[in-house]
């Protein structure tokens, strides 16, 4: 198994409240992705990096922010969040990019109230 | 953007049956990727699919890259009750970036002792 984790697992916040998604990787690959999972909606990009400080948006990055600091960690950040972000999202890492396969970490079930 | 139609969206099989699953897309794809996704965690890559017309074997799992580069399909021989779960297709089209991968709705494999 590719070395991704992803923290907290499971979160119930408030509505407007931030919130920021973690994801760490031991496999020094330098693309990273978010996807959120919805029913009838499948997977679903939403930022993605292609090295430190390096971001752009994906299909769904309307509320959305994410940072890269340091190869290992990309961060998903809730500005505000609301209840259509209810959602389980899922990290993903890749080494090559545009013709490499991606892993996906465990997810993180996020509840907004 | 691209779109991936996956079918069936769901089975229900007897143990020891073949399954067959395909993705058709609207767009040609350089890559072809089959993942499954067990309940409460991430999709797990179970075949990468490289080149039109290539056929790649998984154990009891075969999956094949179109001619036309537009499809794709997994086939399960002598299922198993362990074979349960969401199976994903997901591809990224010619020309394509480091920009993530357009996903299949996925296909509910449940299978009946």
């Amino acid at each position: 198994d590719a070395g991704i984790t992803q923290s907290p697992r499971h979160k119930v916040t408030e509505t407007g409240t931030p919130v920021t998604l973690r994801c760490h990787q031991t496999e020094n690959h330098r693309y990273m992705y978010w996807y959120r999972q919805d029913p009838g909606h499948g997977l679903r990009l939403i930022h993605y990096s292609y090295g430190v400080k390096d971001t752009d948006k994906g299909e769904v990055s309307d509320g959305y922010s994410v940072s890269r600091s340091k190869t290992e960690d990309f961060l998903l950040t809730l500005e505000s969040a609301t209840s259509s972000q209810t959602s389980v999202y899922f990290c993903a890492i890749s080494d090559r990019g545009g013709t490499d396969t991606q892993y996906f970490g465990p997810g993180t079930r996020l509840t907004v109230l | 953007g691209q779109q991936l139609n996956q079918s069936p969206q769901s089975m229900f099989i007897q143990e020891g049956e073949d399954v067959s699953m395909n993705c058709t897309s609207s767009s040609i794809f350089n890559t072809w990727l089959w993942y499954k996704q067990d309940p409460g965690e991430g999709p797990v890559l179970l075949i990468a699919l490289y080149k039109a017309g290539e056929l790649t074997s998984n154990g009891r799992l075969t999956a094949q890259f179109g001619i036309t580069r537009k499809d794709s399909f997994l086939n399960i021989s002598a299922s198993i009750p362990s074979d349960v779960g969401i199976y994903f297709c997901a591809g990224r089209a010619r020309g394509g970036g480091a920009d993530g991968l357009t996903f299949g709705k996925g296909t509910h494999l449940i299978i009946q002792p």
